[in-house]
């Protein structure tokens, strides 16, 4: 069975500051994984996705995330942290054939930006 | 904002009360997710339907009804719930399943 372990329930940064949210995984098949963001009170929008293309992957407002098969990571980056940027994060798994679950969301993790 | 809609963005019932959650999509999918979003726990799958089919329930009460008229639209019935049952309630789209799912705002739900 897949699953998704957000290794920070919460992470602290300064602005301008690199940002490292860090995600595990596990599945038995080649999966294909995401990072969504949530600010308060709204939807999820997605950030980036990998589905076995290229390992290192490029997502909206500077974000990134590299695949990393070895380790089962997919942890996600961005150079310099804004102010806007604080807001919950979620890694997701998906595996097609999986039977059940389409998704399987981790925890979170949210994301504090300080002035 | 994405393809995505829910109406509405706020809920306030009673628990004798009987209201329903509205979702739409214009992006032209074929499946559709009911979500759950409790304070400090995690997302919660409820249902899933492809090509207007429930193919998941993930044993959730029958207080909540879902209803899929068309691949457009997807409604959540509710009736008689609890105080535990207030959440954001989210609403996604996916071309097929395991696709990316894509999701509304969300409905703000408390129940007195």
């Amino acid at each position: 069975a897949q699953s998704v372990t957000q290794l920070d329930s919460h992470v602290s940064v300064s602005e301008g500051t690199p940002v490292l949210l860090r995600c595990n995984y596990s599945s038995s098949y080649s999966p294909s994984l995401f990072w969504y963001v949530q600010h308060p009170n709204k939807g999820l929008q997605l950030l980036l996705k990998y589905t076995s293309a290229a390992t290192l992957v490029k997502g909206i407002n500077g974000f990134e995330a590299e695949f990393k098969k070895s380790e089962t990571s997919f942890h996600l980056t961005k150079p310099s942290a804004h102010m806007s940027d604080a807001a919950e994060y979620f890694c997701v798994v998906s595996v097609r054939n999986s039977g059940n679950t389409p998704l399987v969301f981790g925890k979170g993790t949210r994301l504090s930006v300080i002035a | 904002e994405t393809g995505v809609t829910q109406t509405p963005r706020h809920l306030v019932m009673g628990m004798t009360n009987k209201k329903s959650l509205k979702c739409e999509q214009h992006l032209g999918h074929n499946a559709m997710y009911w979500y759950k979003q409790s304070a400090k726990k995690p997302l919660e799958l409820m249902f899933v339907y492809s090509l207007e089919e429930r193919v998941e329930n993930n044993s959730v009460p029958s207080r909540f009804s879902p209803e899929c008229p068309n691949s457009s639209h997807l409604f959540l019935h509710l009736h008689t719930l609890q105080p535990e049952d207030s959440a954001l309630y989210l609403c996604a789209s996916s071309q097929g399943l395991a696709d990316t799912q894509y999701f509304g705002p969300g409905t703000r739900l408390t129940v007195l």
